[in-house]
């Protein structure tokens, strides 16, 4: 049973463009949603949250926007740079310190 | 500060064997995690220690699988036997406990284990 979808196996932008990662869920119980962002042979490392009661967040170049009633969230890098070449997953919790649902990820390749 | 460790980085065992995998959180957190990605597809959970207690493991796959927090401190996770299908990466988490807040979880690079 999954709960997070990331529909998106891989995305390909130009650097200094927009990135856009969507993702999905099922659980109307998620109290908060992350990214993570994970490079090869590396563990996966925390890049924003949003909790559920909010519908943006902000942080640099990174920003997640979640539409409840859509099931939906998204996660925007403005100005993509070639660094951010990455997997990244979406994830949600029913907690703060609980159990992460992840996504299958998506791997973001930024062009020059 | 030193981040979460894990031990072996890669391991290789015949179906069959049995293999322990360890992970060393960063100190202080009382929350630790397992998860598991297998052949590229998302990650998931397998249980949940809070100190040396088992919060959840409702993602154990099954009973040849046991995982020990001794102590509160480092973890282990064992897999007797192991199956083909236990290939796959093992990351482990570990975070504090703050009410009211996302406790982020912070990851250890992972262990590859393939099973021949």
């Amino acid at each position: 049973d999954q709960q997070v979808k990331q529909n998106s196996p891989s995305l390909s932008v130009q650097e200094g463009r927009i990135s856009i990662l969507n993702c999905d869920y099922t659980n109307s119980m998620f109290d908060y949603f992350l990214w993570y962002k994970k490079y090869p042979a590396e563990g996966p490392t925390f890049l924003i949250s949003i909790s559920s009661i909010k519908d943006k967040n902000e942080d640099g170049r990174f920003t997640v926007f979640l539409n409840k009633s859509a099931k939906h969230l998204s996660l925007h890098i403005v100005p993509s740079q070639p660094g951010d070449s990455a997997v990244y997953f979406c994830a949600g919790t029913t907690d703060s310190w609980g159990k992460l649902q992840f996504g299958a990820g998506t791997q973001v390749v930024v062009t020059p | 500060e030193a981040g979460v460790t894990q031990f072996p980085s890669h391991s290789v065992i015949e179906k069959g064997q049995t293999v322990t995998l360890r992970c060393d959180p960063i100190s202080g957190h009382d929350n630790l995690y397992w998860y598991r990605r297998v052949m590229g597809k998302e990650i998931k959970f397998l249980l949940h220690f809070v100190k040396e207690s088992k919060q959840d493991e409702s993602g154990m796959p099954n009973n040849r699988f046991l995982a020990e927090r001794t102590g509160g401190t480092y973890s282990t996770l064992k897999v007797q036997p192991a199956e083909l299908e236990d290939s796959g990466v093992y990351f482990c988490a570990s975070s504090q406990v703050e009410v009211g807040t996302y406790n982020e979880q912070f990851f250890g690079p992972g262990t590859r284990l393939t099973v021949l």
